[in-house]
């Protein structure tokens, strides 16, 4: 089934050390984001990118980085993690810049020690 | 500003009983509208969504939800609850920023179902 995968479902890291998410697709779709999502809270979006195009909210630290090696990748870097860091971690995809839905993978869940 | 509003943050229906989850957005145009679904631990789940023609749209695990333009509203129902339905649900308003399209997500209405 074509779907949107996260790798590791579940991360801890140590204060301030670099952590990096991945997320992949098998759906071909142009577009990918990453949502920060905090303990019963809404999906905060990040950035997102349309093809090679990043897109970065205006809101996200710097401490945040994302990469997008090609089509089927899309990457976060956590440059130095702080404790307010921890939250889930939503990777989703969009078939265009067109409005359509978006879909999502399971997330994953980052801890910071 | 475009934003979502969910006003129920905790709702507890009965097995059998039927539910409404109220969302009223802001969004100066036509708006597209989303419910997702999230179980424990888990990523989103679209529900349904609404961009155009009928009001009233079905959507799968046997939700519906009305778009009604007057009031803002568009809220998700379901005539019968199971105890699989027990999740949080967000509704959400599609906008444009960047170089596409993007989701703002209201802060959801978690559904506790109850024997």
């Amino acid at each position: 089934d074509a779907m949107v995968i996260q790798n590791p479902r579940y991360q801890v890291t140590q204060f301030g050390k670099p952590v990096t998410l991945s997320c992949s697709q098998t759906l071909n779709h142009n577009v990918m984001y990453w949502y920060q999502q905090k303990s019963s809270q809404a999906p905060k979006l990040l950035f997102h990118y349309y093809d090679k195009d990043f897109n970065n909210e205006a809101d996200t630290p710097d401490n945040f980085q994302s990469r997008r090696p090609n089509t089927s990748f899309c990457f976060l870097d956590i440059r130095s993690p702080g404790l307010g860091d921890a939250a889930m971690y939503l990777c989703a995809t969009s078939r265009d810049r067109a409005m359509n839905e978006q879909y999502f993978g399971p997330g994953t869940r980052l801890t910071v020690t | 500003a475009q934003s979502v509003t969910q006003p129920d943050i905790h709702i507890t229906v009965s097995e059998g009983a039927s539910l409404e989850l109220r969302c009223n957005y802001s969004y100066g145009a036509t708006p597209y509208l989303f419910w997702y679904v999230q179980s424990p631990g888990q990523g989103l789940q679209l529900l349904l969504k609404y961009f155009s023609g009928d009001t009233l749209v079905q959507g799968i695990k046997g939700f519906e939800a009305e778009f009604k333009r007057s009031q803002s509203s568009f809220n998700l129902r379901k005539p019968s609850v199971d105890w699989s339905d027990a999740a949080e649900y967000f509704c959400a308003v599609g906008t444009y920023g960047g170089a596409t399209n993007k989701l703002i997500f209201g802060t959801g209405t978690l559904l506790a179902v109850q024997p």
